[in-house]
């Protein structure tokens, strides 16, 4: 089992320009969300995609979109890049579970820095 | 809305001293706690979970936590720590299966 991965592991790109980031889920997994982790914080949630739909969504603008392919894996897309969109972005997949947690299974994360 | 507060942004130990990171939370129903490690330049690994069955929740690599309702705490400990416990220690709450939020998080050092 291969578990979580994403591509690519390092990405540099200057401001205003467009950023695409992939993960493949856990084997087994239907469920795939997206966290932002700057530089000395937590992750931050971004959103959810379960049945190639965003399911849930946290307080990031329109900047960010996402998608999700018939095969479980997602993409994370980022319009006019900021300066703060600097951060490692965590991909995490789950199977879901209506009935209570969907344990979530993170892959090593692709670094992004915008210049 | 749920939110974690992690005590203690750098918690430093001697190699085979207890380890205790702190972590509260608020949210207006028993939520779903965890605890995650990073390591540099790493994703992240869940420790352990809970989930409201047992308080006390073991996890790997020696760890544990227990979960408190009076106190809206689960403090992570470890009886003695490991030079390799090094990393960065995460805290979450989630609720109803979808998003996770975590604390600022703890980098643990463990001196020699």
């Amino acid at each position: 089992d291969a578990g979580v991965t994403q591509s690519p592991t390092h990405l540099i790109k200057t401001r205003g320009q467009q950023v695409t980031l992939r993960c493949s889920p856990k084997s087994g997994h239907d469920t795939v969300s997206w966290y932002q982790q700057a530089l000395g914080q937590g992750p931050q949630f971004i959103f959810q995609y379960y049945e190639e739909e965003e399911r849930q969504r946290g307080n990031f603008p329109d900047r960010f979109s996402g998608h999700q392919f018939p095969n479980y894996s997602s993409e994370l897309n980022v319009n006019a890049l900021l300066l703060g969109d600097s951060a490692l972005y965590l991909c995490a997949s789950s199977l879901d579970y209506t009935g209570g947690h969907n344990e979530q299974f993170f892959g090593p994360g692709t670094r992004l820095t915008v210049l | 809305a749920q939110s974690v507060t992690q005590l203690g942004s750098h918690v430093s130990v001697s190699e085979g001293a207890l380890v205790l990171l702190r972590c509260n939370y608020s949210s207006s129903v028993p939520p779903y706690l965890f605890w995650y490690v990073q390591y540099p330049n790493q994703g992240l690994q869940l420790l352990l979970k809970y989930t409201s069955a047992a308080t006390l929740v073991k996890g790997i690599n020696g760890f544990e936590a227990e979960f408190k309702k009076s106190e809206t705490s689960f403090h992570l400990t470890k009886p003695s720590a490991h030079m390799s416990d090094a990393a960065e220690y995460f805290c979450a709450v989630m609720r109803y299966g979808n998003k996770l939020v975590f604390g600022a998080g703890t980098i643990l050092r463990v001196k020699s």
